[in-house]
């Protein structure tokens, strides 16, 4: 089953404008990974938050948690076409990831 | 590392035939999944391994569907025979414990005609 949802399901921008992608969850957790899947490429792992924590930066990404409403945000700012990608939030249960269906992320030139 | 290596890439086969595909996890790392992806369904887990030992097979869609992990560099999955819908894209992943940052596989795009 799945725990996490992204929303939106589809996102369009221009190059350069910011982009937030969300991603509800359902159960606690110790940790919410956020991944980057380009077309037809495995899924590449970007950031881990974990539950103790409320923001994290890496580059021109910010994700943020907030456990009391089970909800996380992936920001990517001054995007970039390569930035194009499907984006997933993944959760932990036990010894597994919960995976959400994913925001797909346009970015146009 | 190379990282999780998979095979085939691309493996087109007709309904009925056996097919297998194949899994090399980083080494070091003591949990292996195999997913499958679709369109319509995203993605889901078919399969959790965690020190060569199966713990959750519960994805697994059906008994044609099997995997093995002979050793901790190496798994496979099996779909015994296979139907059209099986088609999609299967992914194996690493992972230093379950729940951590997993390491993906390329994938094998399976079509089966």
């Amino acid at each position: 089953s799945q725990q996490g949802e992204e929303d939106p399901q589809a996102l369009s921008i221009q190059e350069g404008e910011n982009a937030t992608m969300n991603c509800s969850y359902k159960t606690s957790i110790n940790n919410l990974q956020w991944y980057r899947q380009n077309s037809g490429r495995g899924l590449v792992h970007l950031i881990l938050i974990r539950s103790n924590e409320r923001e994290k930066h890496s580059g021109r990404l910010r994700v943020t948690l907030d456990t009391s409403k089970k909800s996380s945000s992936l920001l990517i700012t001054a995007s970039r076409a390569a930035d194009t990608a499907s984006y997933f939030c993944a959760t932990d249960s036990n010894y597994q990831l919960i995976w959400g269906a994913g925001t797909k992320l346009i970015i146009k030139p | 590392d190379a990282g999780v290596i998979q095979s085939p890439r691309h493996e087109v086969t007709e309904m009925g035939q056996e097919v297998t595909l194949r899994c090399k996890p980083i080494s070091g790392h003591n949990s292996l999944f195999w997913y499958r992806q679709t369109m319509m369904r995203g993605l889901e887990l078919l399969i959790y391994f965690n020190n060569n030992v199966p713990i959750d097979d519960s994805g697994m869609p059906e008994d044609r569907f099997s995997a093995k992990m002979p050793n901790a560099s190496f798994s496979t999955l099996k779909i015994q025979p296979s139907e059209p819908r099986d088609s999609a894209v299967y992914f194996c992943a690493s992972s230093p414990t379950g729940n951590t940052e997993a390491f993906f596989g390329q994938g094998t795009r399976l079509t089966v005609v």
